[in-house]
């Protein structure tokens, strides 16, 4: 059984582009988070939302829109999409947003724009 | 700003052998540190969470330390196989402000040679 999924998998398109990426967690927790891995292999927290409304919101351009339909999924729309844009993004989910709770990955979207 | 720093940033190891993974943080005041896997293309595996209270935690072959006061971890690995080459990666979790977020250190990508 996955826990967290994510889809796609893989995402090519050009510049200027509006793209989603979804996720959905089956483990029944309560918070989500959005990170971002560039070409260096640096992961980032981007957003984290809890109980479908949002918590984190790092430094990150406002072309980056998430949504949380409801505590299970949490999907990331990116508009006017850029070059740097590519990037791999990781969506996780834990039981709480508290202090000491672990967190469980997905499995990553790899996004290029050409 | 929480720094974590991972040396070294490669090891190439023949199997067998008995490695150590080092991660540093510059703000001792986290709630936990996690240690993931990271294999090619793939998501992360949580491999094992240490609380702030506690000095170690085992798995397995794996055996990870914490030293908050002096803000660094091990990760120790037995009897390495080639099935362990991946990259490691060390997260802390502190309040970064007022909400909880993983920082992320660059990993360390392990080779172990047949």
């Amino acid at each position: 059984d996955t826990a967290v999924s994510q889809t796609p998998k893989y995402l090519v398109t050009q510049m200027g582009n509006d793209k989603s990426i979804k996720c959905e967690q089956n483990l029944g927790h309560d918070t989500m988070y959005w990170y971002k891995q560039d070409s260096k292999k640096f992961l980032k927290i981007m957003f984290s939302y809890n109980n479908k409304e949002l918590i984190i919101n790092e430094t990150v351009p406002n072309r980056f829109s998430p949504k949380s339909p409801d505590k299970a999924h949490l999907n990331l729309h990116i508009n006017s999409l850029e070059l740097g844009d590519s990037a791999v993004y990781f969506c996780a989910s834990s039981q709480l947003a508290g202090a000491y709770n672990e967190q469980f990955f997905g499995p990553g979207t790899r996004l290029t724009v050409l | 700003k929480q720094e974590v720093t991972q040396i070294p940033a490669a090891l190439s190891v023949p199997e067998g052998e008995n490695l150590v993974l080092n991660c540093s943080f510059t703000d001792s005041a986290i709630y936990n540190l996690q240690w993931f896997r990271q294999d090619p293309g793939k998501g992360l595996t949580s491999l094992l969470l240490i609380q702030s209270s506690q000095r170690e935690q085992t798995s397995g072959r794996l055996n990870a330390s914490l030293d908050k006061t002096s803000g660094r971890s091990t990760l120790y690995i037995a009897a390495s196989q080639p099935g362990d080459s991946a990259t490691y990666l060390c997260a802390v979790k502190d309040s970064g402000g007022s909400n909880y977020k993983l920082t992320f250190g660059k990993g360390t990508l392990l080779t172990v040679n047949p």
